[in-house]
């Protein structure tokens, strides 16, 4: 099992909520990732991070953001919630140089 | 921008039976891996093949790359109930910093 978490698993909220979906790894690496999936579909990065104070948009345009203050927590927030915010959003991290990347459980968010 | 694309997009089987899953991808890759994802989960690293490797194994897992044809095989030996997930695989572009690039996965149903 990999030592990346992400809290909540599941959150229904209102249209027009600020939320903050949290990811903390105790690998120590150095990059992170953010990714958005739908149901049987592919999964779309959104942000990564090279290590701490490094943050970059994905190839998902995206109304969240991301911050990286310390190595093992990469949080993403989301400012005004809106239903087609409505996904599984899965954080991740990989070692710098090691392709290999460790998946956290997923947050499953609905957005009414 | 999609990379790998894994076909077929929904496999049934019964026990004791082999699954092949195959992923094509568009351009030049460092390597290659496969991942697999239960459902409602995060992504677990089955296996990973670099782009001068043709053939790897990993228990019951067996995985092929061709890059003249841009393509790699997951071949699931002897498979069984615990083996329904969804498998995806993973790229890379080759020249820059490795940000994998998945595709929308195969489905995988073994049947009791």
């Amino acid at each position: 099992e990999a030592d990346i978490y992400q809290t909540p698993r599941y959150l229904v909220i209102g249209t027009g909520k600020k939320i903050t979906l949290e990811c903390s790894q105790t690998m120590g690496h150095d990059k992170m990732y953010w990714y958005q999936q739908d149901p049987g579909m592919e999964l779309h990065l959104i942000h990564y991070s090279y290590g701490v104070n490094s943050t970059e948009k994905g190839d998902l345009s995206s109304e969240s953001t991301v911050s990286r203050i310390r190595t093992e927590h990469f949080p993403l927030t989301l400012e005004s919630a809106r239903p087609s915010h409505t996904s599984q959003y899965l954080c991740a991290s990989s070692e710098y140089g090691v392709d290999t990347q460790y998946f956290g459980p997923g947050t499953r968010l609905t957005v009414l | 921008s999609q990379q790998g694309e894994e076909d077929p997009q929904a496999l049934s089987i019964q026990e004791g039976e082999n699954a092949t899953m195959n992923c094509s991808y568009k351009t030049s890759i460092n390597n290659l891996q496969w991942y697999r994802q239960n459902s409602g989960r995060g992504l677990v690293h089955l296996i990973l093949i670099r782009s001068n490797e043709r053939e790897k194994h990993s228990g019951r897992l067996r995985v092929t790359l061709d890059t003249s044809k841009k393509s790699s095989s997951l071949l699931i030996t002897a498979s069984r109930a615990a083996d329904t997930a969804s498998y995806f695989c993973a790229t890379d572009a080759s020249g820059g910093s490795y940000i994998p690039t998945f595709g929308r996965g195969t489905s995988l149903i073994v049947h009791p």
